[in-house]
């Protein structure tokens, strides 16, 4: 069963523009969700997080977005780079339980 | 430099074969996992230990075992009761043992069957 899904395996933007990665899940028990970075031949990084007691949290170029009605949660990347383009996995966890998107592939192209 | 030492990169298995990955953090991390990517698929636990001589399996332990005899390592044995073991395997770690915390992961390896 997948409990978090990122509905979209690939997006491609122009550098400068806005990314907007989404994500979404079931399970109303997850308090907490994370952003990771992967490039190619490397482990996931962390990249963000956001508690649910919160709709926002902004780091730089990185903001995280949640919408808990609607079990929602997008990253926004503004501007975006070309050193952006990776693969961006979301993560939501609760009690002793954490679970992982899919992941998106994000090109930004100069 | 702290962090997660995976090894190695690839591995190749033969039918009926037994493999150990290896996994080393030098962190001072309580907690350890591995996990398991397949293409189009989020990452799947396999095994997590919370502490030295203590481990639980996760949602897909079957055909997998794992060791903690010391805080910094936590090898994966991969079985031959394991019939799909072509995957990317990531071992990672946290502070303590699944809270709400990041996991620091290390650079993975690809296992294929010859």
């Amino acid at each position: 069963d997948q409990q978090v899904k990122q509905n979209s395996p690939s997006l491609s933007v122009q550098e400068g523009r806005i990314s907007i990665l989404n994500c979404d899940y079931t399970n109303s028990m997850f308090d907490y969700f994370l952003w990771y970075k992967k490039y190619p031949a490397e482990g996931p990084t962390f990249l963000i997080s956001i508690s649910s007691i919160k709709d926002k949290n902004e780091d730089g170029r990185f903001t995280v977005f949640l919408n808990k009605s609607a079990k929602h949660l997008s990253l926004h990347i503004v501007p975006s780079q070309p050193g952006d383009s990776a693969v961006y996995f979301c993560a939501a966890s609760g009690g002793s339980d954490m679970r992982f998107g899919a992941g998106t592939r994000l090109t930004v192209k100069p | 430099d702290g962090g997660i030492t995976q090894s190695p990169k690839y591995l190749f298995r033969k039918e009926g074969q037994n493999v150990t990955l290896s996994c080393e953090q030098n962190l001072n991390h309580d907690a350890m996992y591995w996990y398991r990517q397949d293409p189009g698929q989020g990452l799947r636990l396999i095994y997590y230990s919370q502490i030295v001589n203590d481990f639980q399996k996760g949602d897909i332990a079957e055909g997998y075992s794992v060791s903690r005899e010391k805080k910094e390592s936590f090898p994966l044995t991969v079985t031959s009761a394991q019939k799909n073991p072509t995957a990317f395997y990531l071992c990672a770690s946290s502070p303590r043992a699944r809270t709400n915390e990041k996991l620091f992961f290390g650079s993975g390896t690809q296992l294929s069957v010859l």
